[in-house]
């Protein structure tokens, strides 16, 4: 079975630019969820969807999206880049989202400049 | 709100050496308890995990015991190998109105040394 796959791997943006980035879970999985890892915070819970409707957030700004597809494949979006948005970005699936196991994928690498 | 705390690093151990990363958390209930691990430039793995207290979870060479009345899930591997060097994150995850979400303790690094 393929793995959780993240899409860039890596990314190079100017502050005040936007950014999507893309995730595909392990087939089968319905939930996606989001987590931002930095050095000063850690790994910080964005957000997850399940059948393409979001069912849980964390402390984020509005800034912050995301979206899941009828394949639960998922996007995240972060407009109005800041440079404290520079980070690893980690989407983790499973299979029903509650107390399941979550995957994680390789992650995406932004840097904002 | 529910919070995990891990052991801080880094811990620098000598191969074959007796590993211990320690692990406390808070949280209502009885939530499951996880340990990840991440090797440089690469997301995180589950090492294992344990859903209720007194579960054993046990993977390559690590365990791990979900102690209810102290709270606890520490690691331990009886002898680390240089392979083993990475971050090593607990996690607790608590489905009841909060799905999808795991919260993680800060990581504890280590190092093993030939």
């Amino acid at each position: 079975k393929a793995g959780v796959t993240q899409t860039p791997r890596y990314l190079i943006k100017t502050r005040g630019q936007q950014v999507t980035l893309s995730c595909s879970p392990i087939s089968g999985h319905r939930s996606v969820s989001w987590y931002q890892q930095t050095p000063g915070q850690g790994l910080q819970f964005l957000f997850e969807y399940f059948s393409e409707t979001q069912r849980n957030k964390g402390n984020f700004p509005g800034r912050f999206s995301g979206r899941q597809f009828s394949n639960s494949r998922s996007e995240m979006n972060v407009s109005t880049l800041e440079l404290g948005d520079s980070a690893l970005y980690l989407c983790a699936s499973s299979l029903q989202g509650t107390t399941d196991t979550q995957y994680f994928g390789p992650g995406t690498r932004l840097t904002v400049l | 709100g529910d919070s995990v705390t891990q052991m801080e690093g880094p811990v620098t151990l000598s191969e074959e050496a007796f590993l211990t990363i320690n692990c406390t958390y808070t949280a209502t209930g009885y939530p499951s308890l996880f340990w990840y691990v991440q090797y440089p430039g690469e997301g995180l793995q589950l090492l294992l995990k344990a859903t209720k207290a007194d579960d054993k979870g046990s993977n390559k060479g690590f365990e791990a015991t979900y102690r209810k009345e102290t709270t606890s899930f520490h690691l331990e591997k009886g002898s680390v190998q240089v392979s083993d060097s990475a971050v090593y994150f607990c996690a607790l995850s608590h489905g009841s109105g909060n799905t999808g979400k795991l919260i993680f303790g800060q990581g504890t690094t280590l190092q093993v040394k030939p």
